[in-house]
This record gives C-alpha cells, sequence and structure tokens, in this order.
C-alpha cells in the first residue's frame, strides 16, 4: 500500500533554510487523481498546513508561511520536497507529509480535500 | 485565516457518545462541504476520520460520525472506547486553494 516517510536534518540553526523530502513508496506520485501537502505541528500544540503540490508542479501555500515556502516535485524520484527559510525557533515542530485529493470545484480552483495518507513525521528542531 | 475553534477538552465514560465541536465562519465551514476530522495517539502521526463533512473512510468505525449545522462542524463518537482516547483535530478547506485546522480537542475516556 501507498506509504510516505519524512526525511531530512533533525536541528537547523536559526536564520538557515530547513530542507525536507518525502518520499512516496508503493504508488506513483504522478497520479492525477491527488496532491502531496505538507503539514506540522509544534511540540504540544496543534496542526498547521504549510502548502501542498500537483505532481506537475502547482503549488498551494499558507498565506501567513508563503514568503518563506517553496515545494518542489521530483516525479523522477517519486518524492516531493520543502524548504523553509529564515527559520526561528517557532519553526521547531514534527513535519509530516500527506496526501489528499482536490474535489470538484465548479470554478475550476484547485480544492483541498482531507488529508488521507500521512508519513510518520519527522522533528526538525531550531537552535544553535 | 483564523483556526477554527474546538473545546480544549471533552470526556466521556465507556459506552457513552460525545460530541466535538468545530467552530468556524462563513469563509471556510459555513462554505464548504469539505470539513474533515483526524484522531492522534500521542507520538503518532494523525489518521483520517471523517472527510466531506460526513464520511468514514474504509476501515474506520461506524461509531464515528460527522455533520455540520451552519458554520458548526460536529463529530460525535459513539459507544465510547478506552482506544478512542487521543487529540481530535477537524479540518476546513478555506477557499484560495488553502485549508485551516482546529486546536485540537483532547478526548478522555473516564
Amino acid at each position: 500500500q501507498l506509504q510516505l516517510q519524512e526525511s531530512g536534518p533533525g536541528l537547523v540553526k536559526p536564520s538557515e533554510t530547513l530542507s525536507l523530502t518525502c518520499t512516496v513508496s508503493g504508488g506513483s506520485i504522478s497520479s492525477s487523481s491527488y496532491y502531496w501537502g505538507w503539514i506540522r505541528q509544534p511540540p504540544g500544540k496543534g496542526l498547521e498546513w504549510i502548502g501542498s503540490i500537483y505532481y506537475s508542479g502547482s503549488t498551494y501555500y499558507n498565506p501567513s508561511l508563503k514568503s518563506r515556502v517553496t515545494i518542489s516535485v521530483d516525479t523522477s524520484k517519486n518524492q516531493f520536497s520543502l524548504k523553509l527559510s529564515s527559520v526561528t525557533a517557532a519553526d521547531t515542530a514534527v513535519y509530516y507529509c500527506a496526501r489528499h485529493p482536490s474535489p470538484y470545484s465548479s470554478s475550476g480552483k484547485v480544492r483541498i480535500g482531507a488529508f488521507d495518507i500521512w508519513g510518520q513525521g519527522t522533528m526538525v528542531t531550531v537552535s544553535s | 485565516q483564523s483556526a477554527l475553534t474546538q473545546p480544549a477538552s471533552v470526556s466521556g465514560s465507556p459506552g457513552q457518545s460525545i460530541t466535538i465541536s468545530c467552530t468556524g465562519t462563513s469563509s471556510d465551514v459555513g462554505s464548504y462541504n469539505l470539513v474533515s476530522w483526524y484522531q492522534q495517539h500521542p507520538g503518532k502521526a494523525p489518521k483520517l476520520m471523517i472527510y466531506e463533512g460526513s464520511k468514514r473512510p474504509s476501515g474506520v468505525s461506524n461509531r464515528f460520525s460527522g455533520s455540520k449545522s451552519g458554520n458548526t462542524a460536529s463529530l460525535t463518537i459513539s459507544g465510547l472506547q478506552a482506544e478512542d482516547e487521543a487529540d481530535y483535530y477537524c479540518c476546513s478547506y478555506a477557499g484560495s486553494s488553502s485549508v485551516v485546522f482546529g486546536g485540537g480537542t483532547k478526548l478522555t475516556v473516564l
């Protein structure tokens, strides 16, 4: 069955760029039915959507993080990646990757559906 | 884009039913039938329990049900079991290709 696995450094220095990769196995990231997203959870706090990408490269970002976030896809490796720049201690969190559909919209605008498959998450600490 | 409002905690005894509310606005919960609910046990990734307001993914117990009225969505768990003790999060499409999560509710099974 489809599985997602996050990978990347567990420690990042303040002001630097956090970089994570999500590897999709058991299925193709190029499926026309699904999008791929990043969600994070600071210790003891709730979930926050960071952004999503389609296999074609179309991206959708949380407005509050948009200026610092870049999500990219590598279909040849069945991976998608997250870069978050100028990190501070507030970016310390467990970062999850997840799959979601885009339910039909009569306007043609991409909608974000439920996150149905998640990776196990990876803890990233921002500290000098 | 503000977080959806959930009660910090709810509790119930085994066999009872509980309901967790998720209050948004006319820009998110009230405008779209795209509310989802997630169960998260400590140290684990969230698990999808309800999507599109009231639909259950394959494998999720029919003790879990979802509904919506106006700007408020609800998750009801009937026949509470010890294994239901977890954190629960709601999530809604918020327009402009974005989503917003609730702050989470800790469910305690007494």
